[in-house]
């Protein structure tokens, strides 16, 4: 069974950083493009980020560019978000979802992990 | 950017019911849509993709068709399980993009 699971959300003051992770299993990690989604809190979905299997192929919302770097580590079967310049509307819980291998759509999404930007 | 409008924003409907959402984009992007729905405190599943394919497992009291910039969700006798919030997403350009969502409540 395909699963993914976030960690690394938590409390960050404005301007500060954090780093997300996705530990992915039950499939090939490798081969398949991965995304994040967040969703502030009692809004609908935003899409992130993504990166393709091997690591190239990175695209990103206009709301983080700049400001969110998306990487993988095929080797340890898992997907970073790197966000920086936190703010306040940043708050959100984030997922990472898998997308299908031929025609992208996302197939499988973690659990989310909250964070939370506030002084 | 591809903006995706979903209607309504809310529908209340009891159990046995037949509903309908739509999903309209912006710009034509062919059968590349996908819908997925949120129970409360849980993360989005993946119902139709390439706007009229059913994922696996799910049932067939789902359907979606539509091409081009104009969508439907039908979920032909709803159950209890089924009241949850729906989402639509073009993967046909980047950013991909989402609608608004649409929440379906008890009547």
């Amino acid at each position: 069974d395909v699963q993914l699971v976030e960690s690394g959300g938590g409390l960050v003051q404005p301007g500060g950083s954090l780093r997300l992770s996705c530990a992915a299993s039950g499939f090939t990690f490798g081969n398949y493009g991965m995304n994040w989604v967040r969703q502030a809190p009692g809004k609908g979905l935003e899409w992130v980020s993504r990166i393709g299997g091997r690591g190239s192929n990175t695209f990103y919302a206009d709301s983080v560019e700049g400001r969110f770097t998306i990487s993988r580590d095929n080797s340890q079967n898992t997907l970073f978000l790197q966000l920086n310049s936190l703010r306040a509307e940043d708050t959100a819980v984030y997922y990472c979802a898998r997308e299908h291998s031929i025609i992208w759509y996302l197939d499988s999404w973690g659990l989310g992990t909250l964070v939370t930007v506030s002084s | 950017v591809i903006w995706m409008t979903q209607s309504p924003p809310l529908l209340s409907a009891s159990a046995g019911d037949r509903v309908t959402i739509t999903c309209r984009a912006s710009h034509n992007i062919g059968s590349y849509l996908a819908w997925y729905h949120q129970r409360p405190g849980k993360a989005p599943e993946l119902l139709i993709h390439s706007a009229s394919t059913l994922q696996t497992g799910v049932p067939s009291r789902f359907s979606g068709s539509g091409s081009g910039t104009d969508f439907t969700l039908t979920i032909s006798r709803l159950q209890s399980e089924d009241f949850a919030s729906y989402y639509c997403q073009q993967y046909y350009s980047f950013p991909w993009t989402f609608g608004q969502g649409t929440k379906v409540e008890v009547k």
